[in-house]
Order: C-alpha cells, then sequence, then structure tokens
C-alpha cells in the first residue's frame, strides 16, 4: 500500500523556468510533510517541510503547497537552475507526541533534469 | 562536525553469506532509522530504533536484523533470508528537529 506517490518518474524543464513536482498522500493521520534532495550514490539533503496547519511554506527559490482536502503537495521551484537537477522525494510523518518527528514514509521520487 | 556515517560504501556479499552494514552518528540524536532505496521505488524503511537497546520493524523487515546497544550506533545485518538484498542503504537519525541521513552504502550480492 503506497501511502505517498509521486506519479511522475521524471520532470524536464528549461533553465530559469518554473519546475513543479507533485505528490499525493492516502494517509490522513500525517500531519508534516517533507521534500528531499537526493544525488546519485549520496544521502538525501533536507530542502523544505510543512506542517498540515499551513498550508503554503516559502524559502528562498523553494515554495511547498499543501491542500490537505485533495491529501496533495508540490513542491516549486523558481527559477530553476540545472545545479537543481537530482531526484526529488516528498516524504510524510505522523509526529509523536507533537513534538518529534515519527518514522518517514516516502514517495518514490522523480528525477528532475533543468536543462542550460 | 557532527554528522552520520556509513561504512562502507561499497559492499560486495556471495549468495548465502550475513553481511552487517555499520551506521554511527554523533548528533547525539535519540532516533536511528534504515531504509533502502530501489529504482522506482523510493525509500523503505526496514527497521528503526527511537531509544536505545528498542527498535522496531519497518515495513520491509523481513530478511534483516538490528541492534541498539548504543545511542550513536545503529547496525543492519542483511541476512542470508533476504532474497533480493542488492540495493543502496541509508541511514537516518532524527531528534525531532529534522532528519539527518548518512551517505548510504551501496550492497551487491555476487
Amino acid at each position: 500500500d503506497q501511502q505517498v506517490k509521486q506519479n511522475s518518474p521524471s520532470l524536464s524543464v528549461q533553465e530559469g523556468r518554473i519546475s513543479i513536482l507533485n505528490c499525493d498522500y492516502t494517509n490522513s493521520m500525517f500531519d508534516y510533510f517533507l521534500w528531499y534532495k537526493k544525488y546519485p550514490a549520496e544521502g538525501p539533503t533536507f530542502l523544505i517541510s510543512i506542517s498540515s496547519i499551513k498550508d503554503k511554506n516559502e524559502d528562498g527559490r523553494f515554495t511547498v503547497f499543501l491542500n490537505k482536502s485533495a491529501k496533495h503537495l508540490s513542491l516549486h521551484i523558481v527559477p530553476s537552475q540545472p545545479g537543481d537537477s537530482a531526484v526529488y522525494f516528498c516524504a510524510a510523518s505522523r509526529r509523536a507526541g507533537g513534538t518529534s518527528y515519527g518514522k518517514l514514509t516516502f514517495g518514490q521520487g522523480t528525477i528532475l533534469t533543468v536543462h542550460p | 562536525d557532527g554528522g552520520i556515517t556509513q561504512s562502507p560504501k561499497y559492499l560486495f556479499r556471495k549468495e548465502g553469506q550475513n553481511v552487517t552494514l555499520s551506521c554511527e552518528q554523533n548528533l547525539n540524536h535519540d532516533a536511528m532509522y534504515w531504509y533502502r532505496q530501489d529504482p522506482g521505488q523510493g525509500l523503505r524503511l526496514i527497521y528503526y530504533s527511537q531509544i536505545v537497546n528498542d527498535f522496531q520493524k519497518g515495513d520491509i523487515a523481513e530478511g534483516y536484523s538490528v541492534s541498539r546497544e548504543k545511542k550513536e550506533s545503529f547496525p543492519l545485518t542483511v541476512t542470508s533470508a533476504q532474497k533480493n538484498p542488492t540495493a543502496f542503504y541509508l541511514c537516518a537519525s532524527t531528534r525531532g528537529n529534522g532528519y539527518t541521513f548518512g551517505s548510504g552504502t551501496r550492497l551487491t550480492v555476487v
């Protein structure tokens, strides 16, 4: 049972344009969502997160949007740069006790390629 | 600098052999996790531990075993019972303020 899904295996974007990566989830108990970036043969690095009490969080070129009713979140990268080319994973968790993160459930990942 | 160290980076195992992957952290994190990455399947949780001397099965624990005798260390043993062990293995830790991942171990069965 895939509780977190990234239905687009890959995305190709021109440098300077917007990249939009999508993620859907099925478990309504998830209340914290994260995006990670991963290069081959390396561990994922944290990009941005959002709590279920918000619908938008912004950090520089990265913005995450959360639509709880649709159980959908998206990551916007504006403007896209060639260095953004990597695999992007969304992840969801259910906080334990309201203060700490529970275990993360990951989507399958989307390969983003930004062309110069 | 604090971080998570996974070793070795590449590991080859003969069929029928057990092999242990190391994960050490100096971040003073309470919780540690093992994930497996396969192409097209994202990261799947194998085992996790939220305190010393306690660990829980994740979604794909069959064929794996772990121990958590020290806060800093969470080794993963891939046993001969794991039918398809070739994968990229990632260790992570958290103290509730963000996950930190190691750089991974690529295990190949030969």
